[in-house]
């Protein structure tokens, strides 16, 4: 099973702050994806990343959420200026596949709490 | 659209036990997958299991099992003998052939009292 690492594994900072939550695959893949757990609900789908740019996106995802992959090995969510409702644990994904026939294996995810 | 149900939002059983968790699912589409992953307490998300619409034959691994039936639009997750190990919040998902996200439902919640 493939390994991703996700740092840091808790993030606190100040509303309207900038943050960075970083994603790490131990191997190389195809597809990444970001999903975000608010406290006690469902697992959301944030964006998924393939070839270097966004293949989709949900309507969560709107222009305060950016992502990268900055040196072809980390992937990064960049979260412009952080609001409340931020909070939230946020997952990254991954899959080797070709989309919509692998399952995803997700990270240990990074817990944002925004104060 | 899509849509993942799970009814069920907490369960408590007691060591040994056999227990259901039961998800039903919306979508307009003829071929999808069908997945269960296991959030423990210490957060992460653990894959289970992923079925192909077009592949209505059960499964057993281990003291897991998966009921999956077409006609009711259903993916139920047996867990046979339980054990305290298995406390953990399941979530259903759905995805679509086309596109990459995944529909969670909103996760069971099992406690499994020793």
């Amino acid at each position: 099973e493939p390994e991703v690492t996700q740092t840091p594994s808790h993030q606190v900072t100040q509303m309207g702050q900038e943050v960075i939550l970083r994603c790490v695959p131990i191997s190389n893949h195809l597809y990444f994806y970001w999903y975000r757990q608010i406290l006690g609900q469902k697992v959301e789908f944030l964006v998924s990343f393939y070839n270097n740019e966004i293949s989709e996106k949900s309507e969560i995802f709107d222009d305060q959420f950016s992502v990268e992959r900055p040196d072809g090995s980390n992937f990064t969510l960049k979260i412009r200026s952080t609001k409340l409702e931020d909070s939230a644990m946020y997952f990254c994904a991954i899959s080797t596949g070709l989309a919509g026939v692998e399952e995803q294996f997700f990270g240990p995810g990074t817990r944002l709490t925004v104060l | 659209a899509q849509k993942v149900t799970q009814a069920q939002t907490e369960i408590s059983v007691v060591e040994k036990e056999d227990v259901t968790l039961d998800c039903v699912y919306e979508t307009r589409d003829t071929t999808y997958y069908l997945f269960w992953y296991k959030q423990p307490p210490s957060g992460e998300l653990v894959f289970l299991i992923r079925r192909n619409s077009f592949d209505e034959q059960n499964e057993i691994s281990g003291r897991y099992s998966w009921n999956f039936q077409k006609s009711t639009s259903s993916f139920n997750f047996t867990i046979t003998a339980s054990q305290v190990v298995d406390s953990a919040v399941y979530f259903c998902a759905l995805r679509r052939i086309t596109g990459n996200q995944f529909y969670f439902g909103t996760g069971t919640s099992l406690t499994v009292i020793p």
